[in-house]
């Protein structure tokens, strides 16, 4: 039973323009919220996380929204450059426990 | 200097062997995982060891038998291999139990091919 969706895939993008990642959950007791990044043959890497007393976080070009009623996340990368060509893990866990809960991920291609 | 280190990378044996994956971390961190990456890309948690202290044991088979000599090493044994078992396993490790007390850190995987 898969607790948290990332329906896309794929997604391609051109550089400089936006790049949406989305991810959608189905537990409600999920209060922390991240996403990884993955190259190929390495393993995933912290991109930025949320807590869901927020709705929004920023670093830099990544953006991440909360949307707890809608039980829904994005990544907002922008302006999106061919290094984040990627595959982008969402997860999520409850009382910040270590036991991640993952999306199958949805690989990003930006265009040069 | 790799933070968080699998050997081996690629593991192709026949079902029935018995083989073991080890993984070390060097961050100082005393939290460390295994993790499964199936066919399907779907990544899910197997173990997770805090000082050398079992504290998550996930429904995976007692085939799979982790071992944690030390905080900095936790070691993945996988007896009778089933074709199932066909997977990437990712090493992780932490500081702290917690997901909001920081991020985690992967090793590179470690893909195993059962024949």
């Amino acid at each position: 039973d898969q607790q948290v969706k990332q329906n896309s895939p794929s997604l391609s993008v051109q550089e400089g323009r936006i790049s949406i990642l989305n991810c959608d959950y189905t537990n409600s007791m999920f209060d922390y919220f991240l996403w990884y990044k993955k190259y190929p043959a390495e393993g995933p890497t912290f991109l930025i996380s949320i807590s869901s007393i927020k709705d929004k976080n920023e670093d830099g070009r990544f953006t991440v929204f909360l949307n707890k009623s809608a039980k829904h996340l994005s990544l907002h990368i922008v302006p999106s450059q061919p290094g984040d060509s990627a595959v982008y893990f969402c997860a999520a866990s409850i009382n910040g426990a270590n036991n991640l809960f993952f999306g199958t991920g949805t690989r990003l291609t930006v265009i040069p | 200097d790799t933070a968080v280190s699998q050997t081996p990378k690629y593991l192709v044996t026949q079902m029935g062997n018995d083989k073991s994956i080890k993984c070390e971390q060097n961050l100082g961190h005393d939290t460390m995982y295994w993790y499964k990456q199936d066919s399907k890309k779907f990544l899910k948690i197997m173990f997770s060891y805090n000082n050398k202290e079992l504290i998550i044991n996930e429904t995976v088979p007692n085939r799979f038998s982790p071992k944690s000599p030390d905080k900095a090493h936790l070691n993945l044994h996988i007896n009778s291999l089933e074709l199932g078992d066909s997977a990437v396993y990712f090493c992780a490790s932490s500081q702290g139990t917690g997901a909001g007390t920081g991020e985690l850190f992967f090793g590179e995987g470690s893909r195993l091919t059962v024949l």
